[in-house]
């Protein structure tokens, strides 16, 4: 199985801040990787797909980069509803994998 | 506006099989564009993809699951389910059914809010 190791698994941050987030692969998966937004009794959403392909509806301040086994998601300036938990997904090897989670939490 | 719900019972005794449907709204299980998804979480934890199966019957299964689950298709009722047998409370989760594009490299852009399944006698 392809292991995805996020980073970090909590992140405390303002209004306003940009933070990013990392996800790494055990091996290459070609750009085969989305992100996720989850919150507290919803369903994932998905924000961003082929490592760096905005979804159709996510605002512009959320980005994504990929190179090898490395991705990135930014979020240019933090809004009030985007604290949550935001996760990474593999689709390049069965069993897709998720990463563990990353929780972004008001500073 | 296409939606995704799941059903099914909220309990289910251990060793016993876990059987969840997700019907489709707004959409067509035929669609060829896409392929549809179960996936859990656990209290607490994060999430695990089950399986998928696409409009030809065809099916892909998390390996650690695959002696357990079934994925199935009902045209007729557009709506697709899982069976999931011998359950142990180790399958005490949230399951998720989801929508999956090819156009989107398999990202998941639709999903169901979600049912919560205990395993407990």
């Amino acid at each position: 199985d392809i292991q995805m190791t996020q980073s970090p698994s909590s992140l405390s941050a303002s209004v306003g801040d940009r933070v990013t987030i990392t996800c790494r692969a055990s091996q290459r998966i070609n750009n085969y990787l989305s992100w996720y937004q989850q919150k507290p009794g919803k369903a994932p959403k998905l924000l961003i797909y082929a490592a760096s392909r905005l979804q159709s509806g996510v605002p512009s301040r959320f980005s994504g980069s990929g190179s090898g086994t490395d991705c990135t998601l930014s979020i240019s300036s933090l809004q009030p509803e985007d604290f949550a938990t935001y996760y990474c997904q593999q689709t390049y090897n069965i069993p897709y994998t998720f990463g563990q989670g990353t929780k972004l939490e008001i500073k | 506006q296409v939606q995704l719900q799941e059903s099914g019972p909220g309990l289910v005794k251990p060793s016993e099989t876990l059987s969840l449907t997700c019907t489709v709204s707004g959409d067509s299980v035929s669609n060829g564009r896409f392929f549809w998804s179960w996936i859990r979480q656990p209290p607490g934890k994060g999430l695990e993809w089950i399986g998928y199966i696409y409009y030809t019957g065809s099916t892909n299964y998390n390996p650690s699951l695959k002696s357990q689950i079934t994925i199935s298709l009902d045209m007729s009722k557009n709506q697709f389910s899982l069976k999931l047998s011998a359950v142990t409370a180790a399958d005490t989760a949230v399951y998720h059914c989801a929508r999956g594009a090819m156009d989107n490299y398999y990202g998941m852009d639709v999903w169901g809010q979600g049912t919560t399944v205990t395993v407990s006698s």
